[in-house]
């Protein structure tokens, strides 16, 4: 089935500091990819649209600047958060479908845990 | 936009016995409901999913049924076991497939040996 491989699984920086995340559709093409932020207990929050070849599109309340996100080719979107400080410290998943195929069921990556010291 | 309500927020069951989960949605366009399982520290995966033209899917202990005239979907568990304990997210979304998901805000579900 399709796979989505997020990099890195868990990463801790200094505050001030901007951390990349990637997020790798293995077996499939995806022009549409998906960032979500996840606070302990809580559901997924949609933070933006990364669109292959264009700009994304961001949901109500995430700052552009703040989490910059690249759709650079169809098998990977990169996530970064500029500037982190210890308020960004979250889980961020990333999830893709299959564009090419009838289903288009969206598989999800591991997740990225941040730490902001 | 959509709004996905889920219930129970925690569910514990004896180990063997069902458990039952529920969502409502708001938007009688939407047409895709998958259901998603989260373990710690991990991200979701789906484990089953129905679309607006059936009532019914099953996958072996896993069922979905879709009320579309209520607006709402369950996820059953039946003969449950100890890795069935995670949590649990139901989705909703029109377009037929993954695009504009709306997610319920999940169920820990706790299977007690």
């Amino acid at each position: 089935g399709a796979v989505v491989s997020q990099h890195p699984s868990w990463v801790i920086c200094k505050s001030g500091t901007s951390v990349k995340i990637e997020c790798r559709s293995l077996d499939f093409q995806a022009t549409t990819m998906f960032w979500y932020r996840q606070f302990p207990k809580q559901s997924l929050m949609l933070m933006a649209t990364s669109n292959e070849g264009s700009k994304a599109t961001y949901e109500q309340g995430v700052e552009k600047d703040k989490f910059l996100i690249n759709h650079a080719s169809l098998t990977l979107s990169t996530l970064t958060v500029t500037s982190a400080h210890p308020e960004d410290s979250s889980f961020y998943i990333c999830s893709a479908a299959d564009s090419t195929s009838g289903a288009n069921v969206l598989t999800f990556g591991a997740g990225s845990r941040l730490t902001v010291l | 936009g959509e709004n996905v309500e889920q219930h129970p927020s925690t569910l514990s069951v004896q180990e063997g016995d069902s458990a039952v989960i529920k969502c409502t949605y708001s938007d009688s366009a939407s047409n895709y409901f998958p259901w998603y399982k989260q373990e710690l520290g991990k991200g979701p995966q789906l484990i089953i999913d129905i679309r607006s033209n059936v009532g019914e899917k099953k996958d072996q202990r896993i069922a979905v049924t879709l009320n579309k005239t209520a607006k709402h979907f369950s996820l059953h568990i039946t003969e449950t076991q100890p890795e069935d304990s995670a949590v649990y997210f139901c989705a909703a979304g029109s377009g037929g497939g993954a695009d504009g998901l709306t997610f319920g805000k999940g169920t820990h579900l706790i299977i007690q040996p």
